[in-house]
């Protein structure tokens, strides 16, 4: 595709369940970023890839929290156990290469009930 | 770990005024890159500053990279109803960094 694409867009869960976010980078692009966003709040920075390796999870909130990108394209960031304060915009970007340009998806609103 | 700060966190103004928005960091960046969120999308790319004391101009914002390559600033002319939204500096290159770094945003309203 022609840029960064994030799926489901949307997203309604129960308090307690697990929820899988995903992210199709654009191609070819190296450099792969997950951010949480509250409502009316800056970016929180979860996580970093380069290739298929994470150099930089300092921002994953908890243990319930994990992310995983394989053929150096597609990632996954999954939430386990959701907590209310889990509910934000989850945003995705890639980039050519660690300083280029970030490209960003439209997000997933995650919302649990 | 890297940290940006930008302030003010918010900033409410008058359409026609002037303001400027601020990126500062203890560490130094090889290049920094300012980008716009408007609500219900992703951030887009504005401006890449890499040359200490670079200015660029994109109509009537203003960028500017500090001569330390450490700290940025954005200056709005005549600001619009048009350039609300969230702004939000990202460092590339920081010592001891990988990727980049974004700041937590400037969020701007400017009222008719």
């Amino acid at each position: 595709g022609a840029g960064v694409s994030q799926s489901p867009s949307n997203k309604v869960t129960e308090k307690g369940k697990d929820v899988e976010l995903r992210c199709d980078p654009i191609s070819g692009h190296t450099a792969l970023y997950w951010y949480r966003q509250s409502l009316g709040q800056g970016l929180e920075f979860l996580i970093y890839f380069q290739g298929n390796s994470a150099p930089d999870k300092s921002g994953l909130p908890s243990d319930r929290f994990s992310a995983e990108r394989t053929g150096g394209s597609v990632s996954t960031l999954t939430i386990q156990r959701t907590q209310q304060e889990d509910s934000a915009v989850y945003l995705c970007a890639s980039s050519l290469d660690r300083a280029h340009e970030a490209f960003f998806g439209q997000g997933t609103r995650l919302t649990v009930v | 770990t890297q940290l940006l700060e930008q302030s003010p966190q918010f900033l409410s103004i008058q359409e026609g005024e002037n303001l400027t928005v601020y990126c500062n960091s203890s560490s130094v960046f090889s290049s920094l890159q300012w980008y716009r969120q408007e609500p219900g999308e992703g951030p887009v790319l504005l401006v890449t500053v890499v040359t200490g004391g670079e200015v660029k101009k994109l109509k009537r914002l203003t960028f500017q990279f500090g001569d330390a390559r450490k700290d940025s600033s954005l200056h709005i002319t005549a600001a619009q109803p048009g350039d609300t939204g969230l702004y939000l500096c990202a460092g590339a290159g920081g010592r001891g960094a990988d990727g980049l770094t974004f700041g937590k945003g400037t969020h701007l309203i400017i009222q008719p």
